[in-house]
């Protein structure tokens, strides 16, 4: 049982590149969310997804996409990516609502 | 918009109890109060959380105060494991909705 596994740990960008952050779960959740992490700062959340073929934006979501097609995984798209987008990602998930989030160990992001 | 408040930093001796403060006056009759804690650059990790009563589990004691407008969570016998950021933090849950809204937490320092 692994949890959450964010795929890659590590990711160097330069500036208009796109990629895609991975982001799967064995526990069988239908929650999941992508979150962004800045120095000094809380978390902000970016998309999440209440079930497969369900997603919805949060309070940062320019410049991102995300899909769901099955339970399992939740990919984060970078269309075109930009400085600002420098970060560290952390991608979670719960069984259901109101029980707690689980966090995978988080992607840093530099793009140059 | 974080919809919570925490003082920016405490210190904590080891082995005494340490009483981390919440504001959330303007949490609605549906949204649940959560504490994650993140320790150095992990992902954050689950603690405890609560709707209405006062919760206690392995790790922690939540306390939400009547009106619910503020908890505090206590650690009982602080270790210097304890040592990391906490993060009050309301859980917006409904239909197709499951959000976690964070601020900037409190960082504890556990000292010997």
């Amino acid at each position: 049982n692994a949890g959450v596994t964010q795929t890659p740990k590590f990711q160097v960008l330069k500036t208009g590149q796109s990629m895609t952050l991975q982001c799967a779960q064995d526990m069988n959740h239908e929650y999941m969310s992508w979150y962004r992490q800045d120095p000094g700062m809380g978390l902000r959340l970016i998309h999440y997804s209440v079930g497969a073929g369900i997603t919805d934006q949060g309070e940062v979501p320019n410049g991102y996409n995300v899909s769901r097609s099955t339970t399992e995984d939740f990919p984060l798209r970078l269309l075109s990516a930009a400085p600002s987008q420098t970060s560290v990602y952390f991608c979670a998930s719960s069984y259901s609502r109101g029980l707690p989030q689980h966090f995978g160990d988080g992607t840093r992001l530099s793009i140059l | 918009d974080a919809k919570t408040t925490q003082p920016t930093s405490m210190d904590c001796a080891e082995g005494r109890a340490a009483n981390l403060p919440c504001n959330h006056s303007t949490i609605s009759g549906n949204e649940y109060v959560y504490w994650y804690r993140q320790i150095h650059s992990q992902g954050p990790q689950y603690i405890i959380h609560g709707l209405k009563n006062n919760e206690t589990n392995e790790m922690a004691s939540l306390i939400i105060t009547e009106d619910r407008k503020s908890s505090t969570l206590i650690l009982p016998h602080a270790t210097l494991r304890d040592t990391a950021v906490y993060y009050c933090i309301v859980r917006v849950s409904e239909y197709n909705t499951d959000k976690l809204i964070f601020g900037t937490g409190t960082r504890l320092q556990v000292f010997p």
